[in-house]
């Protein structure tokens, strides 16, 4: 079957670094999607990684390892509006979305 | 108005009523989608329409029916829910299915309460 694994919750402080992974195991690979969702707000799109390798926007990072079946986000100099829910989904031989249950990551002061 | 607009916000109804999830895109985009997005649980794709014609039907239970009069528009009608199809409802546009860099842009999603 085809599965999306990310960690249910992470805890950072304002300031820090945290990376938040993502592994999948699909039916062929069109690549990889992180959104950003705030509570009771629609998840927005932040990033897309086909090849491998790291692409940087601002603060967001996202990395990309097809042969490892891996992404992580890396968020920098984080501010508490970061906490969220960011969702990793990948899009199939079929570009069906497959998505994770999402990231809960909680910023404290 | 710009983005994805959905209606209503928040609804709370009965096993017996029937009422409907309205969504609108102002992107110009060809296909929308409604999904069910459950606490902790990934987010279920219910129902795809590229060009207006429904591409997608994910065994979704006859009770939630979709309608997509044109491109820009999306309802979906609900009766005789359960109270296990309590919910967030996303509809969501993109380019097209197929596109590989077309990010989906969602609506704030309508929280619905089946009692």
């Amino acid at each position: 079957g085809q599965n999306i694994d990310q960690p249910t919750e992470m805890t950072a402080t304002e300031g820090a670094i945290v990376q938040i992974n993502c592994t999948y195991q699909t039916s062929g690979f069109n690549g990889l999607f992180w959104y950003q969702q705030h509570a009771g707000e629609a998840p927005t799109f932040l990033s897309y990684n086909v090849l491998d390798g790291l692409e940087e926007k601002g603060r967001f990072s996202s990395f990309l390892s097809r042969s490892k079946g891996y992404s992580y986000l890396l968020l920098k100099e984080l501010q508490m509006k970061d906490s969220a829910s960011y969702l990793c989904a990948v899009a199939d031989s079929n570009y069906q979305l497959i998505w994770g249950a999402g990231t809960k990551l909680i910023i404290k002061p | 108005e710009t983005g994805v607009t959905q209606t209503p916000r928040h609804l709370v109804m009965g096993m017996t009523n029937k009422k409907s999830l309205k969504c609108e895109q102002h992107l110009g985009h060809n296909a929308m989608y409604w999904y069910k997005q459950s606490a902790k649980k990934p987010l279920e794709l219910m129902f795809v329409y590229n060009f207006k014609e429904q591409t997608e039907n994910n065994s979704v239970p006859s009770r939630f029916s979709p309608e997509c009069p044109n491109s820009s528009h999306l309802f979906l009608h609900l009766h005789t829910l359960q109270p296990e199809d309590s919910a967030l409802y996303l509809c969501a546009s993109s380019q097209g299915p197929g596109s590989q860099a077309s990010p989906l842009h969602f609506g704030n999603g309508t929280r619905l309460t089946v009692t």
